[in-house]
């Protein structure tokens, strides 16, 4: 069965911390991994799709990054408006049926 | 910049009534999508649509569920008889063929 495992659950940064979140995937065909922000009771906020191993892709303070197994999302001098929940999700060819990570929580403290 | 409207913000309904969620995708966006997101946990896919048929559904959508897009703009969801269990919110995304699938601010939709 396709499974979406993201670590850590919880992660909290003091202002200009960097790190990195995990998505680890094990699907049957991989046709792209997502990448969202879903800040509370709001919708998700499309930030990357990664469609094979080896790419990566920048936007401002976020990177993301992808293997066969796992993508990464490193977040470089986080500011406090990046807190937010971050979801990974996978689409598998012959299936429209986005599946979804249970999400990391960043919290940065100033 | 285009975006995926969602109406109403808020549904509050008794169980066993019938609820219609509307959404208004991306205007040159083909593919269309519903998914529910229970409180505190992981965002679920429901259906996509495509050409005006169903193209996937998962296990959640069953008979009580229908989808339907009425006129060139709006993308409905329709709950037949809702049960407590189906309180969560409910997002719409849409895409314009490349995969990428942007959501709605989601209705949240509470059953007493």
């Amino acid at each position: 069965e396709d499974q979406v495992t993201q670590s850590p659950e919880a992660l909290r940064l003091q202002e200009g911390e960097s790190s990195s979140l995990n998505c680890s995937y094990t699907v049957s065909g991989l046709r792209g991994l997502f990448w969202y922000r879903q800040d509370p009771g709001k919708g998700p906020e499309f930030l990357f799709t990664l469609y094979s191993a080896g790419e990566e892709k920048e936007k401002e303070r976020l990177k993301a990054t992808l293997t066969k197994k796992e993508s990464f999302l490193h977040i470089t001098a986080p500011k406090p408006e990046d807190s937010a929940t971050y979801l990974c999700a996978v689409l598998v060819y012959n299936n429209n049926d986005m599946r979804f990570g249970a999400g990391t929580r960043l919290t940065v403290k100033p | 910049e285009p975006e995926v409207t969602q109406t109403p913000s808020h549904q509050v309904t008794q169980m066993g009534q019938e609820v219609i969620l509307r959404c208004v995708p991306i205007s040159n966006h083909l593919y269309f999508y519903w998914y529910r997101q229970i409180l505190g946990q992981k965002v679920e896919f429901l259906v996509s649509f495509y050409n005006n048929e169903i193209s996937e559904k998962s296990e959640i959508f069953d008979d009580q569920f229908s989808v339907e897009r009425p006129d060139g703009s709006n993308f409905t969801l329709k709950i037949r008889s809702t049960k407590l269990e189906d309180s969560a919110m409910y997002f719409c995304a849409s895409d314009g063929g490349s995969y990428e699938q942007y959501f709605g601010p989601g209705t949240r939709l509470t059953v007493t």
